[in-house]
């Protein structure tokens, strides 16, 4: 059974340019999840899909950052313009449902450095 | 809203040495709890899902229990290697997974 899928692995802007990530869930999952994860801390929660519909972005900066899942399958995370604080590890997580006993399953993640 | 704490935050062992990492949450009202290793740079690696109808999970020298009464979880780690060395996150399982913010483990040669 492939992984989570995600690229690029790593990328370093300056503040104020933009920067997308992409995530690729495992077959068959239907809630996909972006977090951030801080030097030093724990993963946060920026966004959950159900399918192709936003479950959660309670804690998704909305003045930079965006994310869509295109036909319930791969989805996007962008930062436009992004910031020093913005540096940190981007996950990518996929379950077969959101909710219930199922497990959730994570990328590698994007490291990304802003200067 | 559920809040997760993981005791101690850092650890430093011998080799062989039997160990114990801790895991609390404030909400009871969880479907699962899941334990992962996350090694320097990389992703999450699964160890361990304890669905809400179980007690405990075990694999190889790992245990991880469960007592969602009490809101805690520990995972065991019997006779610990240096290739142990990593850190340790717990996610308690809502609709959502909350993260704590890990216990960083060192396992000495």
């Amino acid at each position: 059974e492939a992984g989570v899928a995600q690229s690029p692995r790593y990328k370093i802007i300056e503040k104020r340019q933009s920067v997308a990530f992409w995530c690729n869930p495992i077959s068959g999952h239907a809630t996909l999840y972006w977090y951030q994860q801080i030097l030093g801390q724990g993963p946060k929660l920026l966004i959950q899909f159900q399918n192709n519909g936003v479950v959660d972005d309670s804690q998704l900066p909305k003045d930079r950052f965006s994310a869509e899942r295109l036909k319930g399958v791969d989805s996007t995370l962008k930062i436009q313009p992004a910031k020093l604080e913005d540096s940190a590890v981007y996950l990518c997580a996929s379950s077969l449902v959101a909710g219930g006993d199922t497990e959730a399953f994570f990328g590698q993640g994007t490291r990304l450095t802003v200067v | 809203k559920q809040e997760v704490t993981q005791i101690p935050a850092a650890l430093s062992v011998p080799e062989g040495e039997n160990l114990v990492l801790n895991c609390s949450f404030t909400d009871s009202a969880i479907y699962n709890l899941q334990w992962f290793r996350q090694d320097p740079g990389k992703g999450l690696t699964s160890l361990l899902l304890i669905q809400s109808s179980q007690r405990e999970q075990t694999s190889g020298r790992l245990n991880a229990s469960l007592d969602k009464s009490s809101g805690r979880s520990t995972l065991y780690i019997a006779a610990s290697q240096p290739g142990d060395s990593a850190t340790y996150l717990c996610t308690s399982g809502t609709y959502k997974y909350i993260f704590g913010t890990g216990t960083r483990l060192k396992v000495l040669a």
